[in-house]
């Protein structure tokens, strides 16, 4: 038990939608990351965000999108959905920045598996 | 991009046998850690490196990491039928701001 919680636990939306997917981190923890994981494959890093501001990105397009609230609560949109947007999406909360030395270890969320058809 | 390969792909072992797991990547690293996902669901951390040390312990854990082969291991004592999972290690690069950069993993079975 991480402390981390994320909902939906499954969804099914059509190409062409919108979704979004929600996260609760633990109390305390200013870092959520977001990660996409194919299937057979490990988890790629979307973005991140420190105290509600965007604080770094992988290689996803702008139509994946994200908002981090003041109560450790965050979101992940996503628009126009593609087929290959289908994967288990995860969350993730540090207490610091990743990348600060010492590194915070990541707590990561069960996860939202989202289906695109 | 992927940094970090791990190998075997799959592995399967007996109970009470060893099981280890390599991971190799490409550039410098600030520490390198394994976490275990069960059934395609949340990733438990596991352990933590850092580039300085070179071998941690945690129990039935043992992880090594060579700098200069830029590789880890992770070694399971004594397995049992509940460690059964995918193990993944992830690479916490030197750019700031950048998270983890996760391999494909390894999937292990451990038959009773």
């Amino acid at each position: 038990e991480t402390g981390v919680t994320q909902s939906p636990t499954h969804l099914i939306k059509t190409r062409g939608q919108q979704v979004t997917l929600r996260c609760s981190s633990q109390s305390g923890h200013n870092t959520v990351s977001w990660y996409q994981q194919a299937l057979g494959q490990g988890p790629q890093f979307i973005f991140q965000y420190y105290r509600e501001e965007e604080n770094g990105r992988g290689n996803f397009p702008p139509r994946f999108s994200g908002l981090q609230f003041p109560n450790y609560s965050s979101e992940l949109n996503v628009n126009a959905l593609e087929l290959d947007d289908s994967a288990l999406y995860l969350c993730a909360s540090s207490h610091g920045l990743a990348g600060e030395t010492p590194t915070d270890t990541q707590y990561f969320g069960p996860g939202t598996r989202l289906t695109v058809l | 991009s992927q940094q970090g390969e791990e190998d075997p792909q799959a592995l399967s072992i007996q109970e009470g046998e060893n099981a280890t797991m390599n991971c190799s990547y490409k550039t410098s690293i600030n520490n390198l850690q394994w976490y275990r996902q069960n059934s395609g669901r949340g990733l438990v951390h596991l352990i933590l490196i850092r580039s300085n040390e070179r071998e941690k312990h945690s129990g039935r854990l043992r992880v090594t990491l060579d700098t200069s082969k830029k590789s880890s291991s992770l070694l399971i004592t004594a397995s049992r039928a509940a460690d059964t999972a995918s193990y993944f290690c992830a690479t916490d690069l030197n750019s700031g701001n950048t998270p983890l950069v996760f391999g494909k993993g390894t999937r292990l079975s451990v038959i009773a």
